[in-house]
């Protein structure tokens, strides 16, 4: 029962250009939504979250936009550095404040 | 400033041997977690505690055993090891009882022969 999904394995995108990352989830309860970021070899790093009150939230090159009627999130770069390439996972809080994470997108980004 | 650290880094089993894998952090979270990653699962939550004394178990607790006896420390005991649990663990942090903003460790990748 994949509560959190993240349907493409790997994304490339040029130096410069957007990345869009999207997120899946099937339970409107959620409350809580963030995005993290890994590097190999590493852990995740917090990246951004969203609350459910709200629809949109940016931090510098980052947006979150939330569409709770399609149970969607999104995560959008712009512009895109090389230094982006990781991998994205995002995460939902249930709860019992407990994260369910998605299986994560590989990000490339091609200078 | 240490963080989440977790020892050790890589470590290899035989199948029924046990072993800890040990996690601690510096920053006074009441909230403390294991997950483990393995490709196309994401990470699934083993274990958490809320404070010391206090421990619940995740998705994916079978095998493994937690316990806290102090805020700082949070180790994962596998008891009896089987190749299933070859994966990469990560330890995990967080302000309160809440958890939304997690502080991970480095990892700890195992295999199990």
């Amino acid at each position: 029962d994949q509560q959190v999904k993240q349907n493409s394995p790997s994304l490339s995108v040029q130096e410069g250009r957007i990345s869009i990352l999207n997120c899946d989830y099937t339970n409107s309860m959620f409350d809580y939504f963030l995005w993290y970021k890994k590097y190999p070899a590493e852990g995740p790093t917090f990246l951004i979250s969203i609350s459910s009150i709200k629809d949109k939230n940016e931090d510098g090159r980052f947006t979150v936009f939330l569409n709770k009627s399609a149970k969607h999130l999104s995560l959008h770069i712009v512009p895109s550095q090389p230094g982006d390439s990781a991998v994205y996972f995002c995460a939902v809080k249930r709860p019992g404040n407990k994260l369910v994470f998605g299986a994560g997108t590989i990000l490339r980004v091609k200078s | 400033n240490a963080g989440v650290t977790q020892t050790p880094k890589f470590q290899v089993l035989k199948t029924g041997q046990s072993m800890t894998l040990q996690c601690a952090q510096d920053m006074n979270h009441e909230y403390m977690s294991w997950y483990r990653q393995d490709p196309g699962m994401g990470l699934r939550l083993i274990h958490y505690s809320v404070g010391a004394g206090i421990t619940d178990q995740g998705e994916v607790p079978n095998g493994y055993n937690v316990s806290r006896s102090t805020t700082e420390d949070f180790p994962l005991r596998l008891l009896s090891a089987a190749p299933s649990q070859t994966s990469v663990y990560f330890c995990a942090s967080g302000t309160g009882g809440v958890g939304e903003k997690l502080f991970f460790g480095s990892g700890t990748q195992l295999s199990v022969l």
